[in-house]
């Protein structure tokens, strides 16, 4: 089977821009988290959907971060109004349980790196 | 707040040798878990090898095993007969409740 797919895997944008970022997880997993991670660094938690509800969003930096999952599967990050400390690559992973209440091993993305001019 | 910290920004060794690769944590939960990831160049971060707190025998995967210290809030990674392909970035995380926290991780080269 597949794995979790993103697109697009490379993304420039003038400051100012808006972009959406997008994910596919493994077939019938529950749950999706976004992450963000910058040059050297580890990768930090973004937001948490479980099926179509997002659960946490504790980690969208400003309001300029927006997440979706409206049918349970694909989800879509945006960033409107993008500056240039939203470089960074973002990754998404999938897991078949639901994740407050069990812990499985979360499945990678390749994730998308955004470049913002 | 939970944090991990790996304190070895860069490791080398020996193909077919022995390293190991450090990471503390802080935490005040006694049920959590603990990862280790691997990031080759790609940038498709892979599970290595996971464990559960409330376990006391440390997780061993073929050439992968951990040295889990609760006590200690220690969890380091072993790789045993090194191979060219296991150089990548390494990355400790610790989770309860789903997301992953991660540490800055530990760049792992192999020599030839």
């Amino acid at each position: 089977g597949a794995g979790v797919s993103q697109s697009p895997r490379y993304k420039v944008a003038k400051r100012g821009q808006d972009v959406a970022l997008r994910c596919d997880p493994i077939s019938g997993h529950v749950s999706l988290f976004w992450y963000q991670q910058a040059l050297g660094q580890g990768p930090e938690f973004l937001t948490y959907f479980q099926n179509e509800a997002q659960l946490d969003k504790s980690g969208l930096p400003s309001d300029r971060f927006f997440a979706e999952r409206p049918e349970g599967s694909v989800s879509t990050l945006k960033i409107q109004r993008t500056q240039q400390e939203d470089s960074a690559v973002y990754l998404c992973a999938s897991s078949p349980v639901i994740a407050f209440f069990q812990q499985e091993t979360q499945y990678f993305g390749p994730g998308t790196r955004l470049l913002v001019l | 707040a939970q944090t991990v910290t790996q304190s070895q920004p860069e490791m080398s060794v020996q193909e077919a040798e022995t390293v190991t690769l450090s990471c503390t944590y802080d935490t005040s939960e006694s049920d959590y878990y603990l990862f280790w990831y691997k990031q080759p160049p790609s940038r498709q971060m892979i599970l290595v090898i996971r464990q559960e707190a409330y376990k006391q025998q440390n997780a061993t995967e073929n050439r992968f095993s951990v040295n889990f210290q609760k006590a200690a809030k220690s969890f380091s990674l072993k790789i045993s007969d090194s191979q060219l392909g296991d150089a990548a970035m390494y990355f400790c995380a610790y989770s309860k409740g789903g997301k992953l926290i991660f540490g800055q991780g530990t760049e792992l080269s192999v020599k030839p």
